[in-house]
């Protein structure tokens, strides 16, 4: 089945403790990206990749880190969370960066205390 | 720059009853348009798209959306709604620039379908 895989679903941490969310895509796609959404603000985009070891700033991409390392893993990086991190986090595909429609995860739930 | 104003971010409905889900945006240049559905703990789902051709977009399960270029307009609607369409709908905007993949989300409109 094709799917986009984010581990985990839900995380509590605490403020400075450094922690990875995985992404993870079995469809051969060129695009990845990550977003997070909080109410009233819909979804914003933090970095995305447009191939392997190409990676750009979205819209609010400060406090996070990623990689592209190989073609199907794209890891969101907190290097030190604060509560302001806290969030729904999601990570979405698609097959290259022009039209092809965008595949998300089941998104992960972050609460930074 | 672009954006996207959704301006509701509530519609409650009556099931069998029409909707439109009301979505506007701004850009300096030609764009992709976008609707997405979100269903409660899910991720965001495709509903539909415009990218060029007739302004008339339909999904597969009835809603349909309408490119109006002089205002700016991509508004959602569906004749007949269903429990099962009860979720929240995100309109997003893509300049022909940047592709499709890089988009401007609207902040959501929640429906609720009545039964």
């Amino acid at each position: 089945e094709a799917q986009v895989t984010q581990n985990p679903r839900y995380l509590i941490t605490v403020t400075g403790k450094k922690l990875t969310v995985t992404c993870s895509q079995n469809m051969n796609h060129e695009y990845m990206s990550w977003y997070r959404q909080d109410p009233g603000l819909g979804l914003r985009q933090i970095y995305y990749s447009m191939n392997v070891e190409v990676t750009d700033k979205g819209d609010v991409p400060e406090g996070y880190k990623v990689s592209r390392k190989e073609k199907r893993n794209f890891p969101l990086i907190l290097e030190s969370p604060s509560p302001n991190q806290t969030s729904l986090y999601f990570c979405a595909s698609a097959r290259t960066g022009g039209v092809s429609p965008l595949h998300f995860g089941n998104g992960t739930r972050l609460t930074v205390t | 720059a672009q954006s996207v104003t959704q301006l509701d971010s509530q519609v409650p409905v009556f099931e069998e009853a029409p909707v439109e889900l009301r979505c506007n945006y701004s850009s300096s240049v030609s764009v992709y348009l976008f609707w997405y559905v979100q269903y409660p703990n899910q991720g965001l789902q495709l509903l539909l798209k415009y990218l060029s051709g007739s302004t008339l977009v339909e999904s597969i399960n009835g809603f349909e959306a309408e490119f109006n270029k002089s205002q700016t307009s991509f508004h959602l609607r569906k004749p007949s709604v269903h429990i099962s369409d009860t979720a929240e709908y995100f309109c997003a905007v893509s300049d022909q620039w940047t592709g499709a993949n890089n988009l401007f989300f609207g902040t959501g409109t929640r429906l609720t379908v009545i039964p």
